[in-house]
């Protein structure tokens, strides 16, 4: 059963410093993964989808890696504002599920201080 | 841009009553979600639809049931609500089938259930 992790569960950092955010999945047969960002008591946004076959995605100061082979991605966020402030999490798509199921870590909730 | 629209934002039900969660999109998308969200759980899907009158069980389908009578419109529904149904719901919607956008989602901005 696939399983997604992200560690830490929090992270509070100064303004301007850059940053990276840990995602880590079980079963290395993905079809895509996905990164979103969450606003206390809002729904979720997405950020940046990345291919099973793509290596990386980027959006302004956002870059997201994947790598299947060790079930790792990383959402690295370049000088972090206050407005960063908020929640990540990734989700993961099967490659055998033909349903459109994302399967979602926890989050990790992000406090850039100013 | 897409947009989709949750009736209540807060509510308060007692344990035992009828509890309806109403979800609407205005991008005729195809596929709609409804996910729960608990601390240190993540979201975990309840059901989905991928077409008017479809649906499929997601993760945690027990004590849940969906109507999708309209395309733009797909309705939670808890037959007798209990506490362990409190909780923030998240309403989503995609297009696309399968090896397409499906995976685009958008959200609504939850509900957050109470259950005395």
């Amino acid at each position: 059963k696939q399983e997604v992790t992200q560690i830490p569960a929090a992270l509070s950092v100064p303004e301007g410093e850059n940053l990276v955010l840990n995602c880590s999945f079980t079963d290395s047969a993905i079809y895509n993964l996905q990164w979103f960002r969450q606003d206390p008591g809002k729904g979720l946004t997405s950020l940046l989808l990345i291919q099973s076959s793509q290596r990386e995605q980027t959006s302004g100061r956002l870059n997201a890696s994947l790598d299947k082979s060790s079930g790792r991605s990383t959402l690295y966020i370049a000088a972090s504002q206050p407005g960063d402030s908020a929640t990540y999490l990734c989700a993961v798509r099967l490659s055998m599920d033909s349903s459109y199921k994302l399967i979602f870590g926890s989050g990790t909730r992000l406090l850039v201080r100013p | 841009d897409v947009k989709v629209t949750q009736s209540s934002r807060y509510l308060v039900k007692r344990t035992g009553e009828k509890v309806f969660l109403e979800c609407v999109q205005d991008m005729d998308h195809e596929n709609m979600f409804w996910y729960r969200q608990d601390p240190g759980l993540g979201l975990r899907l309840i059901y989905f639809s991928y077409d008017v009158k479809m649906k499929e069980k997601g993760d945690i389908p027990e004590g849940y049931s969906v109507s999708r009578e309209k395309k733009e419109r797909f309705s939670l529904i808890l037959e007798s609500a209990s506490t362990n149904q409190t909780s923030m719901y998240l309403c989503a919607s995609s297009w696309g089938t399968f090896g397409s956008g499906a995976n685009v989602l958008t959200f609504g901005a939850g509900s957050r259930l109470t259950v005395l």
